[in-house]
């Protein structure tokens, strides 16, 4: 069956560490993997991985994908108060594109 | 920019009752989707409807019907609320299939008594 796994489930950090998500999967004929951030309402779109090895940055965000191993992370520098949040790492199933599976994500939670 | 609008944002069922969630988005998006989402088990697809005039099952469609009204308007409606289904509803959106960057909108929180 496919799945979307994440760990750690929830985290505590103070700003300025750094902190890692990671979300592995297991999704017969694996297209792209999607990180979205969801503060208190919507989630938001962060990263579309298709590539291993190629890293995607935003600002003090970057996450890459390793297809071998079917895992992906998500790196925050110097973590932000406002980087609180949940992280949600979604798989489409390469039979029906529009079949989304989402991880049960993380909250991360960063304090002064 | 509007994006994805959904309404009502709040709202409380007795069992039995009947209701629509309605979406709207005005990006020109071809794909629409309906989540539900659990404390602890991330988001899980209802429906989907892949283009005008089409829906499809997602994992978790018992219980709810689903009209995409024309492009913009995707709708979902619980015939006969039952109190397994209070959770958050997000509706979402993307140009072409789920592998694209899902716009979501802000979610119904929806309880039934």
């Amino acid at each position: 069956e496919d799945k979307v796994v994440q760990s750690p489930l929830s985290l505590v950090v103070h700003e300025g560490d750094t902190v890692t998500l990671n979300c592995s999967y297991e999704v017969t004929n694996f297209r792209s993997l999607l990180w979205y951030k969801q503060e208190k309402k919507a989630p938001t779109f962060l990263f579309m991985l298709t590539s291993s090895g190629i890293e995607k940055k935003s600002g003090r965000l970057s996450s890459i994908l390793d297809k071998k191993e079917l895992f992906s992370i998500l790196n925050i520098t110097a973590t932000q108060t406002g980087d609180s949040a949940v992280y949600l790492c979604a798989v489409p199933r390469r039979t029906s594109y529009d079949k989304v599976i989402f991880g049960p994500g993380t909250s991360l939670s960063v304090i002064p | 920019n509007a994006g994805v609008t959904q309404t009502p944002k709040f709202q409380v069922l007795k069992t039995g009752q009947s209701m629509t969630l309605q979406c709207a988005q005005d990006m020109n998006h071809n794909s629409m989707y309906w989540y539900r989402q659990d404390p602890g088990m991330g988001l899980r697809l209802i429906y989907y409807s892949a283009s005008e005039g089409t829906t499809d099952k997602g994992e978790v469609p018992n219980g709810y019907n689903v009209s995409r009204l024309n492009k913009r308007e995707f709708s979902l409606r619980l015939e006969s609320a039952a109190p397994s289904q209070t959770s958050v509803y997000f509706c979402a959106s993307s140009e072409r299939g789920g592998a694209q960057p899902q716009h979501f909108g802000d979610g119904t929180r929806l309880s039934i008594l």
